[in-house]
């Protein structure tokens, strides 16, 4: 069975904290992305990777960065918490061909719900 | 830039009636178009998908009907079911890297 796992279900930081986001897969996917999820708004991207040490900006990349130092990890950072970056985080991961699961499916973790006060 | 737009935001259907969710896309470059399900307390999971060069794909209960050159495409849910509530995300994909853009979502409330 595919597997996504996200460090935690639930957060809150204080604003001007750095705040580190973990997401590990287990099905040797090359692919792995950061989103946040608001109401009305959808999934936006905010960067993906598709190698270890290799990193796309998606489409909000603004305020946050992300390190992949191995293939199944991939980090969101926040280096300096605001408020406006309280919301559900998810972290997905996709094949090439090479890992397990369908190679045209992205396959998400359970999220995490970030609140900063 | 919205270059996926789903509608509606919320959707309420009787359980054995049809749930219709519409997504229309600009880029002529997706190639792919997913409809992803995600329940509460959960991520969002594949729950159907079709390529520009099918006009129609039917999975059990579900259907998407895609118009190439309307680029639009809908999401079908018959005999919809209170276990089908959920919220329902269109996507489309471009080339390389399994990058995809989602919709806004609309949340489905099937009651009995």
């Amino acid at each position: 069975d595919v597997k996504v796992t996200q460090s935690s279900r639930y957060l809150v930081k204080r604003t001007g904290e750095k705040v580190f986001l973990e997401c590990v897969q287990d099905m040797d996917h090359e692919n792995m992305f950061w989103y946040r999820q608001d109401p009305g708004l959808g999934l936006r991207l905010i960067y993906f990777s598709y190698d270890v040490k290799m990193k796309e900006k998606g489409d909000i990349p603004e305020g946050y960065s992300v390190s992949r130092e191995k293939k199944e990890r991939f980090s969101l950072i926040l280096e300096s918490a605001s408020t406006n970056q309280t919301s559900m985080y998810l972290c997905a991961s996709s094949s090439n061909g090479l890992g397990r699961g369908g190679v045209d499916t992205q396959y998400f973790g359970p999220g995490t719900r970030l609140t900063v006060l | 830039q919205q270059q996926v737009k789903q509608s509606p935001q919320s959707l309420i259907v009787q359980k054995g009636g049809i749930s219709i969710i519409n997504c229309a896309y600009e880029n002529t470059a997706f190639d792919y178009f997913p409809w992803y399900q995600q329940f509460p307390g959960k991520g969002p999971a594949l729950l159907i998908a079709i390529r520009p060069d099918v006009s129609e794909k039917k999975e059990g209960r579900f259907t998407i009907s895609f118009n190439k050159s309307a680029k639009q495409f809908s999401l079908h849910i018959m005999d919809s079911q209170p276990g089908d509530s959920a919220t329902y995300f269109c996507a489309a994909r471009t080339g390389g890297y399994q990058k995809v853009t989602f919709g806004t979502g609309t949340k489905l409330q099937v009651i009995p």
